[in-house]
């Protein structure tokens, strides 16, 4: 079983609507969870993070977490093509007190958005 | 502000030789990352320093790769001999929030190598 597991898409929706990513996680020591955006050839952009149960909301973008379940999710509202990109999830699972904060991520899923 | 620098953008050489890429990091950030994705795989962590110290190195293939940061400004990874799987896009990426703290990542463009 991968760490982060993403369904690689690719995902298609028309313009307007909602796009909904799923990102689900093996430990449950994970601490912190962020959503990157990658144009291809370009490098992952920093989205969302969300470090707490709920939802978080930030523009057209929100991020929903449930540790219980262990998914981490990306909504974006009125979807634009401009958004058609690979988003990746990534994970920081805190290891030995001494251990650095790396990111474990999840393959991406490929999203596009139809005028 | 100018975000991470990686140089070059593209590198092709020949299996056996050697390569060094350059990550500049965002100024001040102490934390600078260097990560991997080989075509196909997820990014994958490679070291994490925190200004000249390597504080995890886990990642680290074998003992092909050295990566320093002297000074704990700008990094460079250097693989010697390289070999074919060694092929990819060599991600670079720093943070600002000290250790222990919920902290995020920002991302350079990548160098991609290709050992033929």
């Amino acid at each position: 079983q991968k760490e982060v597991e993403q369904n690689s898409g690719p995902l298609s929706v028309p313009e307007g609507a909602i796009a909904s990513l799923n990102c689900t996680y093996s430990d449950r020591g994970s601490q912190s969870f962020f959503w990157y955006r990658q144009y291809s050839g370009k490098s992952p952009e920093l989205i969302m993070s969300i470090y707490s149960n709920g939802d978080k909301e930030d523009g057209r973008f929100t991020a929903q977490l449930n540790k219980a379940s262990q998914y981490v999710s990306l909504l974006i509202r009125d979807s634009q093509p401009s958004d058609s990109a690979t988003y990746l999830c990534a994970v920081n699972i805190e290891r030995a007190h001494n251990a650095g904060n790396m990111l474990t991520f999840g393959g991406g899923t490929r999203l596009m958005v139809k005028p | 502000e100018a975000g991470v620098t990686q140089f070059p953008s593209h590198s092709v050489i020949e299996k056996g030789q050697t390569v060094t890429l350059r990550c500049d990091p965002i100024s001040g950030h102490d934390n600078l990352y260097w990560y991997r994705r080989v075509m196909g795989k997820e990014i994958k962590f490679l070291l994490h320093f925190v200004k000249e110290s390597k504080q995890d190195e886990s990642g680290m293939p074998n003992n092909r790769f050295l990566a320093e940061r002297t000074g704990g400004t700008y990094s460079t990874l250097k693989v010697q001999p390289a070999e074919l799987e060694d092929s990819g896009v060599y991600f670079c990426a720093s943070s600002q929030v000290p250790w222990g703290l919920p902290y995020e990542q920002y991302f350079g463009p990548g160098t991609r190598l290709t050992v033929t």
